[in-house]
């Protein structure tokens, strides 16, 4: 199946700095949705967005469907050291769901 | 939330065995399951989608005969890998959701290692 483009692949930052990655696909869909995986364990769902153009926020983090429908984003804002992680953006058409690649998120105190 | 659970969380075995994997969902009937496997630094590849009552939809390139998937209730999906061997090693998650156009939520995957 068709990869998701995320990026940035990793990002080392501050504790206290604004994070920003995003998704791009080829492809059309109608759902985007937000994971976050620590080591060893499953994703968890971080934010779902439905409609072309939303943005949606939870607590410290943001997220907004493109207008394509092709892309979205996602912002954390003043990160703290539990933000570690690695972040995957998915799209979803339908049954059809694809992964990005992850983003890699380090924090430093 | 909706919780999905996935036992056992870490298993080592031999070459040679078979080994089960259970993924429930605990607090609703999950109409559809599907199983990932991950391996190191690398993303969710999406393995077969299983279906309530019916025969499992494998992805291109994933054994059927080799990755079993039973999905006999609406709360219960098993993966088994049969006559493992070490390059079956990886972290298999599982996700369950409630219907059609539906969000699905993970298990918390199960770590195997093949010796």
């Amino acid at each position: 199946g068709q990869q998701l483009n995320q990026s940035p692949q990793s990002m080392f930052i501050q504790e206290g700095e604004d994070v920003s990655m995003n998704c791009t696909s080829s492809s059309i869909f109608n759902t985007w949705l937000w994971y976050k995986q620590d080591p060893g364990e499953g994703p968890v769902l971080l934010i779902a967005l439905y409609k072309a153009g939303e943005l949606t926020s939870n607590g410290r983090l943001t997220a907004q469907f493109g207008i394509t429908r092709k892309d979205s984003f996602l912002n954390i804002s003043a990160s703290i050291p539990s933000d570690v992680g690695i972040y995957f953006c998915a799209g979803r058409w339908g049954n059809d769901m694809r992964f990005g690649a992850g983003t890699r998120l380090t924090v430093k105190p | 939330g909706a919780v999905v659970s996935q036992h056992p969380s870490r298993v080592i075995c031999k070459s040679g065995t078979s080994v089960k994997i259970e993924c429930r969902s605990l607090d609703f009937q999950a109409t559809t399951m599907f199983w990932y496997r991950q391996f190191p630094k690398q993303s969710l590849m999406l393995m077969a989608t299983s279906n309530e009552g019916s025969k499992a939809t494998y992805e291109q390139g994933v054994e059927k005969d080799k990755f079993l998937i039973n999905h006999a209730s609406l709360t219960l999906s098993t993966l088994t890998v049969t006559s493992a061997h070490p390059e079956d090693s990886s972290f298999y998650i599982c996700s369950a959701r409630k219907g059609p156009n539906t969000e699905a939520f993970f298990g918390q995957g199960t770590r195997l290692t093949v010796v």
